[in-house]
């Protein structure tokens, strides 16, 4: 059975760094792409960055240049380095994977870790 | 790509039906001929739980209740049926143009 869970969330003040994980279990980690998915409070989904199995990476425009994703594969884990963080960057943070086909978006999420701005 | 859905908010007695209606700026189409248009149904408090993969194919274990169907720019999801498991947000999905999602809708029971 996929399971994901994340870890690493909790306060960080504006302009500073919070590290997100996210440990994979339940299929082979290394051949499937990675997404990070985040909810801000009462708000909709948004789509923050995705790793593929080949290591290419794609942004959100609201967070390229602040966020770096990467994954280590003898790990089963995905990460989210999140620095310059700002208010608008409060949201709940979900690690979800591709499926195996082509366009096969978001066919599992974790349960959601919580990230706050604030001073 | 803006996804715009309709209605925001569904009040629908139980065993009765429920459509929403998903549009997108431009043509979902992709270069490969497939069309990625997802729905996705958010219970409250729980993580978001995808139902329908590329317009009209369902997930594992999603009740045959739920359906997708559409082309081009024009896309709905139909639950022929309401139950009381139904009660959440309903979110679509684009993935041809990067990804977006719509707005949500919030389903209740009346």
């Amino acid at each position: 059975e996929v399971h994901l869970v994340e870890s690493g969330g909790g306060l960080g003040q504006p302009g500073g760094s919070l590290r997100l994980s996210c440990a994979a279990s339940g299929f082979t980690f290394s051949t499937y792409t990675m997404n990070w998915v985040r909810q801000a409070p009462g708000k909709g989904l948004e789509w923050v960055s995705t790793i593929s199995r080949t290591n290419t990476i794609h942004y959100a425009d609201s967070v390229r240049g602040r966020f770096t994703i990467s994954r280590d594969n003898a790990k089963n884990s995905v990460y989210l380095q999140m620095n310059s963080l700002r208010d608008e960057d409060t949201a709940v943070y979900y690690c979800a994977r591709d499926g195996a086909n082509s366009g096969q978006h978001f066919d599992y999420w974790g349960q959601g870790t919580q990230v706050t701005v604030s001073s | 790509v803006v996804m715009t859905q309709s209605p925001l908010s569904l009040s629908v007695t139980l065993g009765q039906p429920a459509s929403i209606s998903c549009r997108s700026g431009q043509s979902l189409v992709f270069s490969d001929g497939n069309t990625y248009l997802n729905w996705f149904q958010q219970r409250p408090g729980q993580s978001p739980r995808r139902l329908i993969y590329r317009v009209s194919n369902r997930d594992s274990g999603v009740p045959d209740r739920f359906s997708g169907s559409g082309s081009g720019t024009d896309f709905t999801l139909k639950i022929s049926r309401v139950e009381a498991e139904d009660v959440g947000v309903y979110y679509c999905m684009q993935g041809t143009y990067w990804i977006t999602f719509g707005q949500g809708t919030r389903l209740e029971i009346k």
